[in-house]
């Protein structure tokens, strides 16, 4: 079992709707979560970060974690063409340095 | 403006040749990391450091080398390559190394091609 999983995609979904993307996890000492949006051909840049159950809204984006069934996810609201990337889950492993796990992304397409 | 960088952006290599992958950060980060990215397998760490000459192994180390001499550069090391380490290598800092939560921030990328 992967450490951190994700579902590959690609994801489809049609512009102005919700893009839902999910990550699971398997090691329960992980404490804090990140989404980096990857498009092709381009570094990771950090869309949303969480530590604590439940959800963080940050304009389009609502990130949401469940610790007890080890779950993270990500909602994209109106989801836009510019939105088309691939969608990086990270867990951290923190022991004496912060280790940074990731799943293999899923690919999101919106379209127009 | 706050960046890190890498060097080169592209090369082609024949297997056994050393190459060296510069990174640099002009943000007075204390961790560093390298990272290889491969289809179907995400992205993972190769290298750490926490600080100068602290450095450490990720999770697939084998046939790099990394030295932290100084606090804004991270070098990665091929001593010799081979076709197997063809990959996306991106280099990453962070502001702390012994915080939790920390963002890091990734480089434009390497594209490696070893023959």
């Amino acid at each position: 079992q992967k450490e951190v999983e994700q579902n590959s995609g690609p994801l489809s979904v049609p512009e102005g709707a919700i893009a839902s993307l999910n990550c699971t996890y398997s090691d329960r000492v992980s404490q804090s979560f990140f989404w980096y949006r990857q498009y092709s051909g381009k570094s990771p840049e950090l869309i949303m970060s969480i530590y604590s159950n439940g959800d963080k809204e940050d304009g389009r984006f609502t990130a949401q974690l469940n610790k007890a069934s080890q779950y993270v996810s990500l909602l994209i609201r109106d989801s836009q063409p510019s939105d088309s990337a691939t969608y990086l889950c990270a867990a951290e492993r923190f022991q004496g340095a912060q280790k940074l796990v990731f799943g293999q992304g899923t690919r999101l397409t919106i379209n127009p | 403006e706050a960046q890190v960088t890498q060097n080169p952006r592209y090369l082609i290599t024949v297997t056994g040749k050393k190459l060296t992958v510069t990174c640099s950060q002009n943000m007075n980060h204390e961790y560093m990391s390298w990272y290889r990215q491969d289809p179907g397998l995400g992205l993972r760490q190769i290298y750490y450091s926490m600080n100068v000459e602290v450095t450490d192994k990720g999770d697939v180390p084998e046939g790099y080398k990394v030295s932290r001499k100084e606090k804004r550069n991270f070098p990665l090391i091929l001593e010799s390559p081979s076709p197997n380490q063809t990959s996306l290598y991106f280099c990453a800092s962070s502001r702390f190394s012994g915080r939790v939560g920390e963002t890091q921030y990734f480089g434009p990328g390497t594209r490696l091609l070893v023959l």
